[in-house]
């Protein structure tokens, strides 16, 4: 069966740090894969999305970058972070046999200070 | 205006109760929809998926109105575990879901 890895769970970083958070899926080949940001008590933004590897979309202007260096993994960084960059951050997979259900991470809370 | 959008509530009904959530969406070349389900500071699960014909799992029955463009979920006889916020989602072809803000329902004993 299919799982999606995402680590840590949380982070609380300063202002002006670097970032990067990964995400790992097992079980399926040449998966799309996504980020997404949820700031506090809002919806899902959608950040970026990949459809293989060295394959990146960015929905919205920011101060993240997304790089796929392998096919089922997917990283999310950036070189300094912004108050604003706060918010619960969720690595999500679908498969590509038009199968459009989306699965999940577990999130990791990141908190700029 | 959002692609989806949804009442934000919170909803707070008993235990037992039925309750019923409606989201719209703006793009009528909407494909696929449907519900998730987000417990605080956790990932949205699916929940169901909505088709065009209604469908029903246990508790849970989505509908789907293209003609107004809108979808609803209809919970009955609710259960304490059912507190959570339930999340609208639309496909549109060539691009990735669309979530809505959420809708947030709090069952009380």
């Amino acid at each position: 069966s299919q799982t999606i890895h995402q680590w840590p769970a949380t982070l609380v970083q300063p202002v002006g740090s670097p970032l990067s958070l990964e995400c790992t899926v097992e079980g399926t080949s040449n998966p799309n894969l996504y980020w997404y940001r949820q700031a506090a008590g809002r919806g899902l933004q959608l950040l970026f999305y990949s459809v293989g590897i060295g394959q990146i979309s960015s929905e919205v202007p920011q101060n993240l970058s997304a790089s796929r260096p392998q096919d089922r993994q997917f990283i999310l960084s950036s070189k300094k972070l912004l108050l604003s960059d706060s918010g619960f951050y969720l690595c999500a997979w679908t498969d590509r046999g038009g199968n459009e259900k989306l699965f999940f991470g577990s999130g990791t809370q990141l908190s700029v200070l | 205006r959002k692609e989806v959008e949804q009442d934000p509530g919170p909803f707070n009904v008993p235990e037992g109760a039925t309750v019923a959530f409606n989201c719209t969406y703006s793009n009528s070349a909407s494909q696929s929809f449907f519900w998730y389900r987000q417990d605080c500071r956790k990932e949205p699960k699916l929940l169901m998926s909505v088709y065009s014909s209604g469908n029903e799992d246990g508790r849970f029955t989505a509908q789907l109105n293209r003609a107004s463009q809108y979808i609803s979920l209809l919970i009955r006889d609710s259960k304490l575990s059912d507190s959570a916020t339930y999340l609208c989602v639309v496909n549109i072809r060539g691009r990735a879901l669309t979530f809505g803000s959420g809708t947030r329902l709090q069952v009380q004993p």
